[in-house]
């Protein structure tokens, strides 16, 4: 079976502007999340969904940032008015973990390249 | 509280052992390893829960100390497929977000 895929694989746009990041989780898994990791650093947690509905989304910067998952499957990550540092790779994870401890076993996809010039 | 990961780098022969430490300022519930190829997506290693449990399989075992809130990543016989940058993440409570630390990059020599 196919892991996660996130898409576009890179991105790149100009400060101001409004990107979206989509991910596409492991069939079945009902966990998505999504990190962000900056250069020499460990990811950042951003957003945890346990199905439709954002279950945590503590880490997410300001409200420049937002992330859906309107059917519990694919998830979109939106940012607007992008930032200079905004810029990083963006991780998005799946589990097939429901309910006990969310934090099981996560399958990481390949991740966007963001680069706000 | 973001863990301190040391050393912050590593290099060595093929079949050596290598030991990673995981440090938190405080009380953890779990701690997570994970190990990442430059350029590619973090891969699921284990997870350790209160208890001192030590896990493991083949050659890759951890240790989780909650008395010093450490946890320690035990490489045996090293292989070259073990070079990556290896993370550890911290929970302090069941249920809240993972920190990760900055990372401790291992390099394999044939």
């Amino acid at each position: 079976g196919a892991g996660v895929s996130q898409t576009p694989s890179n991105k790149v746009t100009e400060k101001g502007k409004y990107v979206e990041l989509r991910c596409d989780p492991i069939s079945g898994h009902t966990a998505l999340y999504w990190y962000r990791q900056s250069l020499g650093q460990g990811p950042e947690f951003l957003i945890y969904f346990q199905g439709t509905g954002a279950a945590d989304d503590s880490g997410l910067p300001n409200d420049r940032f937002f992330a859906v998952r309107p059917e519990g499957s694919v998830s979109t990550l939106k940012i607007q008015r992008t930032e200079r540092g905004d810029s990083a790779v963006y991780l998005c994870a799946s589990s097939p973990k429901v309910g006990g401890d969310k934090w099981e076993t996560q399958y990481f996809g390949p991740g966007t390249r963001l680069l706000v010039l | 509280q973001q863990p301190v990961q040391s050393p912050q780098a590593v290099i060595l022969r093929e079949g050596e052992d290598a030991v990673i430490n995981c440090s938190s300022s405080k009380a953890l519930y779990s701690v997570h390893w994970y190990r990442q190829k430059h350029g590619e997506a973090p891969v699921f290693l284990m997870i350790l829960l209160k208890g001192g449990e030590q896990k493991g399989h083949e050659k890759i075992s951890a240790s989780f100390n909650e008395k010093k809130q450490q946890s320690s990543l035990y490489l045996t016989a090293s292989q070259l497929s073990y070079s990556g940058t290896y993370f550890c993440g911290t929970e302090p409570n069941r249920d809240d977000k993972i920190i990760f630390g900055k990372g401790t990059r291992l390099h394999i020599l044939p």
